[in-house]
């Protein structure tokens, strides 16, 4: 089972709002990413968290807060967000393998409008 | 910097004919894992195939399989007997090895499949 869930898959929300994107796998991974993608481009890495602690922080502004409660969710909290932030988010997560291909695999997105 | 390029941005395909999308990449490191994702219009990554640096064997995955050519730095992807469900945007992807997940995108070639 190579599935990463997402939730939801469709947000829109005000510059004012505050709101929360979910990520859930069950494979036992260990590693866990926030990725951000506008149309016909690829994604960008936001975030990487390893064994629950943030490992990378992509110089992302502080309007994006990334949380991972325990090993199988992560979460990403949106607060005072501006129109260019509108995209697809994308969570992956990745084994951590020892030796060998640590590779990566994608849940199916969630879209985000800002108005 | 690791840089990865993908020349074309779009390319098309007679069903059941083959298609070959191309892919370079750059870099100072030896050990390192190159990788092919498929993005359909459901916007889901999905992972298609690896390949290993050290390893000499080209990968294979059923209807895809890549030419691994280490010494020019390229990596393209063959899709044998194409099929309408083949129809994405492919992105190639370098991740050097045992570092904690950065995926270096190229910047995607759009695949159409014609009946």
């Amino acid at each position: 089972d190579t599935e990463v869930t997402q939730t939801p898959k469709h947000l829109v929300m005000g510059m004012t709002n505050k709101k929360s994107l979910k990520c859930e796998q069950h494979m036992g991974h260990r590693a866990m990413y926030w990725y951000k993608q506008k149309a016909k481009k690829p994604p960008e890495l936001m975030f990487v968290y390893s064994y629950e602690k943030l490992s990378i922080n992509e110089s992302v502004p502080s309007r994006f807060s990334p949380e991972c409660p325990n090993s199988s969710l992560l979460n990403l909290h949106l607060h005072a967000l501006q129109p260019e932030d509108s995209a697809l988010y994308l969570c992956a997560s990745s084994p951590l393998a020892s030796a060998g291909t640590d590779t990566q695999y994608f849940g199916p997105g969630t879209r985000l409008t800002v108005l | 910097a690791q840089t990865v390029t993908q020349s074309q941005p779009e390319m098309s395909v007679q069903e059941a004919e083959t298609v070959t999308l191309s892919c370079t990449y750059d870099t100072s490191e030896s050990d390192y894992y190159l990788f092919w994702y498929k993005q359909p219009p459901s916007r889901q990554m999905i992972l298609v195939i690896r390949q290993e640096a050290y390893k000499q064997q080209n990968a294979t995955e059923n209807r895809f399989s890549v030419n691994f050519q280490k010494a020019a730095k390229s990596f393209s992807l063959k899709i044998s007997d194409s099929q309408l469900g083949d129809a994405a945007m492919y992105f190639c992807a370098y991740q050097r090895g045992s570092t904690l997940g950065r995926l270096y995108f190229g910047r995607g070639t759009q695949l159409t499949v014609w009946p």
